[in-house]
């Protein structure tokens, strides 16, 4: 079946730097990829819509120069947390579609701490 | 906006009984709502999916209905194991965009031995 892989698994970053996740569609192509924030013991929330060589599409109240998504190929996006602060401390979450398929699976997720 | 509301948010039920978690969504649009299962810490799988042209689905002792002219849907677990403990995830597609998906919040399955 699809797999999706992300990476890193677990990251701790000092406040105000900024740290890439990446996410990968390892055994099909993805036009488009979903990120999701999900808060502890909360469901997950759509953050953007990342569309493989065009600018992503933001749900409201996301910050886009915070939130920075790079879908450079059909098998590569990146989500870039940009000048992280404790509050962007969470469990980030991606998911990609087969181009032409249905149904989506999800990467593995990222814990970010900003300490 | 959309939205998707799910219940109940715990459900406790002993080994062997049935469970139910029921969902309802307010996109008249969406036509596609799958289900999924997220252990503590691990990313959500699918455990099954339904489209808006058929009203129920079954794989094994998972099953999913949908009303569509009242817009909710549930899924129904039979034979109930300790395995089948975690948190569950019904969703909705926003509009016809199955990849683009709102969530409901999540109900958190405990099954006693």
């Amino acid at each position: 079946g699809a797999v999706v892989s992300q990476h890193p698994s677990r990251v701790i970053c000092k406040s105000g730097t900024s740290v890439k996740i990446e996410c990968r569609s390892l055994d099909f192509q993805a036009t488009t990829m979903f990120w999701y924030r999900q808060f502890p013991k909360k469901s997950l929330m759509l953050m953007a819509t990342s569309n493989e060589g065009s600018k992503a599409t933001y749900e409201q109240g996301v910050e886009k120069d915070k939130f920075l998504i790079n879908h450079a190929s059909l098998t590569l996006s990146t989500l870039t947390v940009t000048s992280a602060h404790p509050e962007d401390s969470s469990f980030y979450i991606c998911s990609a579609t087969e181009t032409g398929g249905y149904g989506y699976t999800f990467g593995s997720g990222t814990r970010l701490t900003v300490v | 906006g959309e939205n998707v509301e799910q219940h109940p948010s715990t459900l406790s039920v002993q080994e062997g009984d049935s469970a139910v978690i029921k969902c309802t969504y307010s996109d008249s649009a969406s036509n596609y709502f799958p289900w999924y299962k997220q252990e503590l810490g691990k990313r959500p799988q699918l455990i099954i999916d339904i489209r808006s042209n058929v009203g129920e689905k079954k794989d094994q002792r998972i099953a999913v209905t949908l009303n569509k002219t009242a817009k909710h849907f549930s899924l129904h677990i039979t034979e109930t194991q300790p395995e089948d403990s975690a948190v569950y995830f019904c969703a909705a597609s926003r509009g016809g965009s199955q990849g683009n998906l709102i969530f409901g919040k999540g109900t958190k399955l405990s099954v006693k031995p």
